[in-house]
C-alpha cells in the first residue's frame, strides 16, 4: 500500500523560531492534508491542499502541494509554546479515494 | 457546529469484559471510520462503514467490532478487552468525496484493568 514517509520524527525548537516538515510518497496524491493532534485529543485539521503547486496560509501555518504530487511541506513561523502536539501529514491517492493515508507523525515540542 | 462526537472521553473496562465505545455526527457524512492510536504513533485504521457498507481492514483483529445503526451513529464493539487493546479510539467521518479530508472526534481513551 502507499507510504507517506514524514520527518522529522520530533523537534524541540525555541520559542519564536521557525519549523520546517515535510512528508514524502513513492506515488502521486491528489489531496494534501495536514493535521494537528494535541495531547488526549483527536486530530484536527489545520491545512487542505487540492492541486499540484498549491501553497496554502492558515495564520503563521503555510503548507505546499509538491509540484510532483509526491510530497508536501509544512512551516509554522514565529512559534509558540501552543504549537506543541504531533503533527500529521495525510492525503488521498488516486481519483475518487476517500481513504486517507497517515504519515507517521511530527512530534514538535517549543521551549519557552 | 457541526462536529462528531465521541462517548466517553474516557473509558475503564476490566480484561475481557465487553466494552462499546459510541460515536455520533451532525455532518451527515456517507462514511464513518474506527481508528485505533497508540502512543505517540498515526492512527491505525481498524474499519469503516460508507453508508450500510461495512469495511474491515484485512489486520483488525476479531475481537473489533462495529455498528451503524443510522446515518447519525457508529459504535465500536471490543468482546473481550485485553490488555494490548488500551489506546486512544478515534472516530472520523468523511463526506466520500476525498475532499475536506476526515472530521475526527476527541476520541475516547481506553484503560484496561
Amino acid at each position: 500500500g502507499q507510504q507517506l514517509n514524514q520527518s522529522p520524527q520530533s523537534m524541540f525548537i525555541q520559542e519564536g523560531e521557525d519549523v520546517s516538515m515535510n512528508c514524502t510518497s513513492s506515488s502521486i496524491f491528489n489531496t494534501w492534508l495536514w493535521y494537528k493532534q494535541e495531547p488526549g485529543e483527536g486530530p484536527v485539521l489545520l491545512i487542505a491542499l487540492y492541486k499540484a503547486g498549491e501553497l496554502t496560509s492558515n495564520g503563521r501555518l503555510t503548507a505546499q502541494f509538491g509540484i510532483t504530487r509526491k510530497d508536501s511541506f509544512l512551516n509554522i513561523s514565529a512559534s509558540i509554546p501552543s504549537d506543541v502536539g504531533i503533527y500529521f501529514c495525510a492525503g488521498f491517492s488516486g481519483a475518487g479515494s476517500y481513504q486517507l493515508t497517515f504519515g507517521k507523525g511530527t512530534k514538535l515540542s517549543v521551549i519557552p | 457546529d457541526a462536529m462528531v462526537i465521541q462517548n466517553p472521553r474516557y473509558q475503564v473496562t476490566q480484561f475481557g469484559k465487553p466494552v462499546t465505545l459510541s460515536c455520533s455526527q451532525t455532518l451527515n457524512h456517507n462514511v464513518m471510520y474506527w481508528y485505533q492510536q497508540k502512543s505517540s504513533q498515526a492512527p491505525k485504521l481498524l474499519f469503516h462503514y460508507y453508508d450500510k457498507d461495512f469495511n474491515n481492514e484485512a489486520d483488525t483483529p476479531d475481537n473489533f467490532q462495529s455498528r451503524r445503526p443510522n446515518t447519525s451513529f457508529c459504535f465500536l464493539d471490543i468482546r473481550s478487552p485485553g490488555l494490548g487493546d488500551a489506546a486512544m479510539y478515534l472516530c472520523a467521518t468523511s463526506s466520500g468525496t476525498g475532499v475536506g479530508g476526515y472530521t475526527f472526534g476527541s476520541g475516547t481513551r481506553l484503560t484496561v484493568v
